[in-house]
């Protein structure tokens, strides 16, 4: 079956990077768009942006541009998700999915606190 | 970008209930393929969404029929025919038609 396994908690102080992974099982990994989406605690969706799989060419919403980078590691079926400068903003739980067809990771707990 | 509207903010219901939520959707989702990109998810507490509708009224294959999607351009409804214990969450509407995409604020359904 289609699964989107993430990568664990992190907990990092401001100005840290992280970098959450995503494992794609159970289709071919190269036929799919990989969208990442934000939920900041007790607040909604937003999506991020997403990467090409196949080309490894990302797009990125407004809000998303300069410190977040998706990258892929396609013979591993992995997408990654890099957050440079982390902020307290940046607290959140972020989930990969491949949102055409209504597939979403686990999500991943990025809790950024000196 | 194009705002999504979600009413109501919540929903309190007795299990066999009907629900309604509304969406609506600051410009028209009809795309340049014929296809509107209307969606609907459900989030449970302390999990991941998961998908129940796509281009509007599709159900995916796992989804109850007590599930229903309608609407056009700007004004999209997800139903529920009759509430069910494992129903309850926050639903989101998300358009796939324009770049960026955008969800609604959400519909927090709750079990009375």
């Amino acid at each position: 079956q289609i699964q989107l396994v993430q990568s664990g908690p992190e907990l990092k102080k401001p100005g840290e990077s992280v970098k959450i992974s995503c494992k794609a099982s159970g289709y071919t990994f190269t036929d799919y768009a990989m969208h990442w989406v934000k939920q900041a605690p007790g607040k909604g969706l937003k999506w991020m942006g997403w990467i090409n799989t196949y080309t490894g060419k990302p797009t990125y919403a407004d809000d998303f541009k300069g410190r977040f980078v998706f990258s892929l590691e396609a013979s591993a079926s992995t997408a990654n998700l890099q957050i440079s400068n982390l902020k307290n903003e940046d607290t959140a739980t972020y989930f990969c999915a491949r949102v055409g067809q209504g597939y979403w990771g686990q999500g991943v707990m990025v809790t950024v606190s000196s | 970008d194009v705002v999504m509207t979600q009413t109501p903010v919540s929903l309190s219901l007795a299990i066999g209930q009907p629900a309604s939520i509304s969406c609506k959707s600051s410009q028209s989702l009809l795309g340049t393929s014929g296809k509107t990109f209307l969606n609907w998810i459900l989030q449970r507490p302390g999990q991941s969404p998961k998908r129940l509708i796509y281009q509007v009224s599709k159900l995916y294959s796992e989804v109850p029929d007590r599930f229903s999607g309608s609407g056009s351009e700007t004004e999209f409804t997800l139903k529920i025919s009759r509430v069910e214990a494992e129903d309850l969450g926050v639903y989101y509407c998300w358009q796939g038609t324009h770049f960026p995409y955008t969800f609604g604020a959400g519909t927090k359904l709750e079990l009375k």
